[in-house]
């Protein structure tokens, strides 16, 4: 029972470098989504997703891109790294059902942009 | 937008004694507000939510009160232990479809149980 999984959970790049941080969920959960998390600041929303093919931007969409080809997984792009992009990357998912709130994290990805 | 506060940044108690963190939230539409506990090095995880048809929600050692007039709602923990020690996030959102996938959080209170 893996739940979401996130890779790499480390990663050093040089600015300008992209990446792509993946994210993969097995609980065939319909919405997912990428938050970033910086010293004081909490929780930021990036991107979301409410099924495939469909994604949204969230408070912070800014140098990232992000796309939705299959329920399970929900990629996050970086197409041009800046050492602002420098932080702890948590991908989430529920299953959206009527009554079903809990959002379930991965572990994070720590990107550290020089 | 939604703007959620939370206080304090830090919290230290002695095991055996409780523990209130405080959150404040901006937007009325907001109807559902879970709370989180991280540990290090791991991804949030849930412990106890409310919504706004109630006022006051338990489980355990663990209880959370909403004053939807006042746009305030507040986590307390009772009879703390040093496995409580962790960093606890407040969130807001809208209880409509993929709500958890839009939340606002406030910005953590690391709690700190010493023996």
């Amino acid at each position: 029972n893996a739940g979401v999984t996130q890779t790499p959970k480390f990663q050093v790049l040089k600015t300008g470098q992209s990446m792509t941080l993946q994210c993969a969920q097995d609980m065939n959960h319909e919405y997912m989504s990428w938050y970033r998390q910086d010293p004081g600041m909490g929780l930021r929303l990036i991107h979301y997703s409410v099924g495939a093919g469909i994604t949204d931007q969230g408070e912070v969409p800014n140098g990232y891109n992000v796309s939705r080809s299959t329920t399970e997984d929900f990629p996050l792009r970086l197409l041009s790294a800046a050492p602002s992009q420098t932080s702890v990357y948590f991908c989430a998912s529920n299953d959206g059902s009527a009554g079903s709130t809990e959002a379930f994290f991965g572990q994070g990805t720590r990107l550290t942009v020089v | 937008g939604e703007n959620v506060e939370q206080h304090p940044s830090t919290l230290s108690v002695q095991e055996g004694d409780s523990a209130v963190i405080k959150c404040t939230y901006s937007d009325s539409a907001s109807n559902y507000f879970p709370w989180y506990k991280q540990e290090l090095g791991k991804g949030p995880q849930l412990i106890i939510d409310i919504r706004s048809n109630v006022g006051e929600k338990k489980d355990q050692r663990i209880a959370v009160t909403l004053n939807k007039t006042a746009k305030h709602f507040s986590l307390h923990i009772t009879e703390t232990q040093p496995e409580d020690s962790a960093v606890y996030f407040c969130a807001a959102g809208a209880l409509d479809a993929g709500t958890a996938s839009k939340l606002t959080f406030g910005t953590g209170t690391r709690l700190q149980v010493t023996l």
